[in-house]
C-alpha cells in the first residue's frame, strides 16, 4: 500500500517561514493536498490540487508537489497557524494521508 | 453553505458493531462530481480514511478495513451510513463524514462534520 511520510513536528519563530515536507514514491506523479486541524476541531483543506488555495484560506499558505515530496509553506508565520497539518493523496482507489505534522510557532 | 451532521451512538460494545449516519445539507447528494466519505481520528493520532460512497453506490474502501465495513447511501434522506463490525477498543475515535471531491486522481475533502466520539467498550 501507498505510504506518505511527514516529519513529525515542525517549529518556527513568528513571522518566518514555516515548510513541512510529505514524501511518497512518484508523489510528484499524483496530486496532493494539505489539511490544517487545531486541538478539538475538524481538520480544514488548506491547499488542493497541489498548489491551489481554497477561498478564505490566507496567501501565506503555498504548496508544491514534484519528484517524490510535496511542500506546504507558510510565510510569515502567525501564532495562529499552530497547528497539525495532514498531507494527502489518492493512490489506487483509495485515500491516502501521511501521519501529520505538529507546527509549533516559538 | 454545505453542512454535514454525524449521528449515532457515542458507545459501542466490544464485538458488536458500529453505526453511524452522516446527514448532508446544503448541497444535493446526488451529485457527480462528489463522493461522500468517512474518516476516522484515533485519540491523539493521526487521520486514518474509512472508505468512501458514490450516489450510485459504488463505493471505494480501505483495504485494512474492508472485510468488516459497509458504507451506504440513502438519496431520498441526503444521508450516507456506516457500519463497521466487530469492533475492538482500536477502533475508538472520532469519526468525521466529510465530502470528496474526486477526478482523474484529484480526491480532496472540502467539507468536514464536526465529528463524533466513538468510544467501544469492553
Amino acid at each position: 500500500s501507498y505510504e506518505l511520510t511527514q516529519p513529525p513536528s515542525v517549529s518556527v519563530s513568528p513571522g518566518q517561514t514555516a515548510t513541512i515536507t510529505c514524501s511518497g514514491d512518484k508523489l510528484g506523479d499524483k496530486y496532493a493536498c494539505w489539511y490544517q486541524q487545531k486541538p478539538g476541531q475538524s481538520p480544514v483543506l488548506v491547499i488542493y490540487q497541489d498548489n491551489k488555495r481554497p477561498s478564505g484560506i490566507p496567501e501565506r499558505f503555498s504548496g508544491s508537489n514534484s519528484g517524490n515530496t510535496a511542500t506546504l509553506t507558510i510565510s510569515g508565520t502567525q501564532a495562529v497557524d499552530e497547528a497539525d497539518y495532514y498531507c494527502q493523496t489518492w493512490d489506487s482507489r483509495t485515500v491516502v494521508f501521511g501521519g501529520g505534522t505538529k507546527l509549533t510557532v516559538l | 453553505q454545505v453542512q454535514l451532521q454525524e449521528s449515532g451512538p457515542g458507545l459501542v460494545k466490544a464485538s458488536e458493531t458500529l453505526s453511524l449516519t452522516c446527514t448532508v445539507s446544503g448541497d444535493s447528494i446526488v451529485n457527480n462530481n462528489y463522493y461522500w466519505g468517512w474518516i476516522c481520528q484515533p485519540p491523539g493520532k493521526g487521520l486514518e480514511w474509512i472508505g468512501s460512497i458514490y450516489y450510485n453506490e459504488v463505493t471505494h474502501y480501505n483495504p485494512s478495513l474492508k472485510s468488516r465495513l459497509t458504507i451506504s447511501v440513502d438519496t431520498s434522506k441526503s444521508q450516507f451510513s456506516l457500519k463497521l463490525s466487530s469492533v475492538t477498543a482500536a477502533d475508538t475515535a472520532v469519526y468525521y463524514c466529510v465530502r470528496h471531491y474526486c477526478n482523474g486522481g484529484n480526491c480532496y475533502a472540502d467539507y468536514w462534520g464536526q465529528g463524533t466520539l466513538v468510544t467501544v467498550s469492553s
